[in-house]
């Protein structure tokens, strides 16, 4: 079975510091994993993802993720953090070809303090 | 525009009334579902569907209906909501099972009372 853990409910930055979001998965097979963005009163939009190829995946407004098999982790890295990243973050794992089942970590809200 | 549309966006009702909350995407997905979103919890899927016709529990159905009679559309249906089904539900949409990024509505918040 699938799942997502997400470590650190709240993470708090300072305005142009690094940002570093945890996520760890388990998957029986190998994995599609996600990174989405939720800002208040909004759904949750796709930050990046990794299907297959290169493990370091780049994805919107400065953000990306590396993919380690043998640690199994998908963490989301920022170098310089901007007041205008302070949302809500979820990981979430699928199974690649194998059906639509998507699994959502319980979410990383990110404070940026100026 | 690419979007998937819920309706309606704000609901409150009162414990038994039914209710169906709309979702209707335009990018031909294959792959409808829904999802509830409670703090501390993340998303967490109630139903989701396939194609037309095919549909599958997630991981908290009791309590909720779904129909997916044509591809666009997949409303969520509550035949006697009660206040522990509080809470900010998402539709997404999926183009197919190796394109599984999912689409988003904007979200229905509801409270029953």
């Amino acid at each position: 079975a699938q799942s997502v853990t997400q470590l650190g409910s709240h993470v708090s930055v300072s305005e142009g510091a690094l940002v570093l979001l945890r996520c760890n998965y388990s998957s029986s097979v190998p994995p599609y994993l996600f990174w989405y963005v939720q800002y208040p009163n909004q759904g949750l939009q796709l930050l990046l993802k990794y299907t297959t190829g290169a493990t370091l995946v780049k994805g919107i407004n400065g953000f990306e993720a590396e993919f380690k098999k043998s640690e199994t982790s998908f963490h989301l890295t920022k170098p310089s953090a901007h007041m205008s990243d302070a949302a809500e973050y979820f990981c979430a794992v699928s199974e690649v070809g194998g059906g639509f089942k998507t699994i959502f970590g319980a979410g990383t809200r990110l404070f940026v303090k100026a | 525009e690419a979007q998937v549309t819920q309706n309606p966006r704000y609901l409150i009702t009162v414990t038994g009334k039914k209710l169906t909350v709309t979702c209707s995407q335009n990018m031909n997905h294959e792959y409808m579902s829904w999802y509830r979103q409670d703090p501390g919890l993340g998303l967490r899927q109630i139903y989701y569907s396939m194609n037309v016709e095919a549909t599958d529990k997630g991981d908290v159905p009791e309590g909720y209906k779904v129909s997916r009679k044509e591809k666009r559309n997949f409303p969520l249906i509550l035949e006697s909501p009660s206040p522990n089904q509080t809470s900010l539900y998402f539709c997404a949409s999926s183009l197919n099972r190796e394109n599984t990024e999912a689409f988003f509505g904007q979200g229905t918040r509801l409270t029953v009372v």
